[in-house]
C-alpha cells in the first residue's frame, strides 16, 4: 500500500461546478498535508497546507483534513478552464520530507 | 516564495557521458532537496541537505551524489548516465513558515540518456 494515494483520474468537471479531489495515507504519523498544482511539463507549486482536522478557505480552495479516517481533500468551487492541472497531494510525518502521492489529473470542461 | 533556479531545462545525452545538473536559490534557505519524477507517477525523494556539507540520501536509491558547498548552490551528479536515468529531475528548497516547512520547486531538468 502506498503512504498517499490519490485516484489518478482523469477528473472532468463542467466550468463553474465544484471539483473534489480526494487522498489517502497509511502512516498515523502524518502531521501535515500538502496541495500542489503541476501543469504539464511544469513544476509544482503550492495551493495550501493543512495540519488541523476540519476545513481550511483559501479563495475557492478548500482543504478537507480527516485524521480519524486519513483522509484529505481538495474542494475547488467554480472551476474555471485554468484549474485544468494535476493535483499533488502530499504528507508530512513533521520531519522535512514529503511523501507525495501521483496526482490527480483534472480537466475543467469549457 | 523561494527563487529557485534550475539548468539545463532539457538535456540531451549519451550513454556514459558525465552530466551535472545544477540548481540555485537565493533566499538563504538552508534545506533543500532533489526528486525524480517520471510522466505520470509520484515525486520521489531522492538526495536531501539541511545545510552547508549536509547530505543524505532520500528515500529512492539513485546512482546520482550530490554535494553541498555553499547555501545557495546544490547540484546533482551523475558519473555515468544511463538510459534508466532518463526522468525529470526536481530541485526544491524550503522555507519554514506558519510552523511548517514549506517546499518550493525549480522549473526542473528534463534528462534523456540515449
Amino acid at each position: 500500500q502506498k503512504e498517499v494515494e490519490q485516484n489518478s483520474g482523469p477528473l472532468s468537471v463542467p466550468e463553474g461546478a465544484i471539483a473534489s479531489l480526494n487522498c489517502t495515507y497509511s502512516d498515523r504519523g502524518s502531521q501535515s498535508f500538502f496541495w500542489y498544482r503541476q501543469y504539464s511539463g511544469k513544476s509544482p507549486e503550492l495551493i495550501m497546507f493543512i495540519y488541523s482536522n476540519g476545513d481550511k478557505e483559501d479563495g475557492r480552495f478548500t482543504a478537507q483534513l480527516n485524521k480519524a479516517s486519513q483522509y484529505v481533500s481538495l474542494l475547488i468551487r467554480d472551476s474555471q478552464p485554468s484549474d485544468s492541472a494535476t493535483y499533488l497531494c502530499a504528507g508530512n510525518r513533521g520531519n522535512e520530507k514529503l511523501t507525495f502521492g501521483t496526482g490527480t489529473r483534472l480537466t475543467i470542461i469549457p | 516564495e523561494a527563487d529557485i533556479y534550475q539548468t539545463p531545462r532539457y538535456l540531451v545525452i549519451g550513454t556514459g557521458k558525465k552530466i551535472t545538473l545544477e540548481c540555485s536559490q537565493t533566499m538563504g534557505h538552508d534545506k533543500m532537496y532533489w526528486y525524480q519524477q517520471d510522466p505520470g507517477m509520484e515525486l520521489h525523494l531522492i538526495h536531501y541537505s539541511y545545510g552547508v556539507n549536509s547530505t543524505e540520501k532520500g528515500d529512492l536509491s539513485s546512482e546520482s551524489t550530490v554535494s553541498r558547498i555553499r547555501t545557495e548552490h546544490f547540484p546533482l551528479t551523475l558519473e555515468s548516465a544511463r538510459p534508466s536515468h532518463t526522468s525529470q529531475y526536481l530541485c526544491a528548497s524550503s522555507e519554514f513558515r506558519a510552523g511548517k516547512n514549506i517546499q518550493y520547486f525549480g522549473a526542473g531538468t528534463r534528462l534523456s540518456v540515449l
